[in-house]
């Protein structure tokens, strides 16, 4: 079945520690994405992608890295610099970067400790 | 700037009322899509449907409806006969990519009591 995994489900973390969350499609999709989602709040792109070795940064960039060295992958760095990283954290993908719908993963719900 | 409002926090329904999710639409560009998304508790959204500025037609899928009217930027979602299993947070959502903004907005929180 094609889909978006992400992986793991829940993920626990030192403060200080920087970590490193899934996300492959085998959707042959262009474009991944990244969102960070507060509770009761939308979602915030993080980075997104259009094309492999390429990204951009979106709205709350800072503190975040990613990689895009697969058309399939799309892993995202939480590093110690992310000042309030604990957040259910979303990877989509679509098949370009322009009018097309996203499919979600189920997300990764990380707490800092 | 583009910018989507929803702004119907939470609306709460009885089983079998019918409810509808508002979304208004900010934009300078003249033709754009929409989109609707629903976020069941599990957390994963799911697609619901898109449509073009230009096609202001009544779209009807199930109980589910969606009008759309440029002179007013709206976008509106109709569940007809809501169920228990309509609970969730509905997102209006921009088209993603290339530069333009790529936020959702904060969504409306749908909860269907039985």
């Amino acid at each position: 079945d094609g889909g978006i995994t992400q992986s793991p489900k829940y993920l626990f973390r030192k403060e200080g520690q920087n970590v490193t969350l899934s996300c492959e499609q085998n959707l042959n999709h262009d474009a991944m994405y990244w969102y960070r989602q507060d509770p009761g709040q939308g979602l915030r792109l993080i980075y997104y992608s259009q094309i492999v070795n390429d990204f951009q940064k979106g709205d709350i960039a800072e503190g975040y890295s990613v990689s895009r060295e697969k058309k399939e992958s799309f892993p995202l760095t939480v590093t110690s610099a992310q000042k309030n990283p604990t957040a259910f954290y979303l990877c989509a993908s679509s098949r370009l970067a322009g009018d097309n719908e996203q499919f979600f993963g189920p997300g990764t719900r990380l707490t800092v400790l | 700037a583009q910018k989507v409002t929803q702004a119907q926090t939470e609306i709460s329904v009885v089983e079998k009322e019918d409810v509808t999710l508002d979304c208004v639409y900010e934009t300078r560009d003249t033709t754009y899509y929409l989109f609707w998304y629903k976020q069941p508790p599990s957390g994963e959204l799911v697609f619901l449907i898109r449509r073009n500025s230009f096609d202001e037609q009544n779209e009807i899928s199930g109980r589910y409806s969606w009008n759309f009217q440029k002179s007013t930027s709206s976008f509106n979602f109709t569940i007809t006969a809501s169920q228990v299993v309509d609970s969730a947070v509905y997102f209006c959502a921009p088209p993603p990519g290339s530069a333009r903004q790529l936020t959702f907005g904060s969504g409306t929180q749908l909860t269907v009591l039985p």
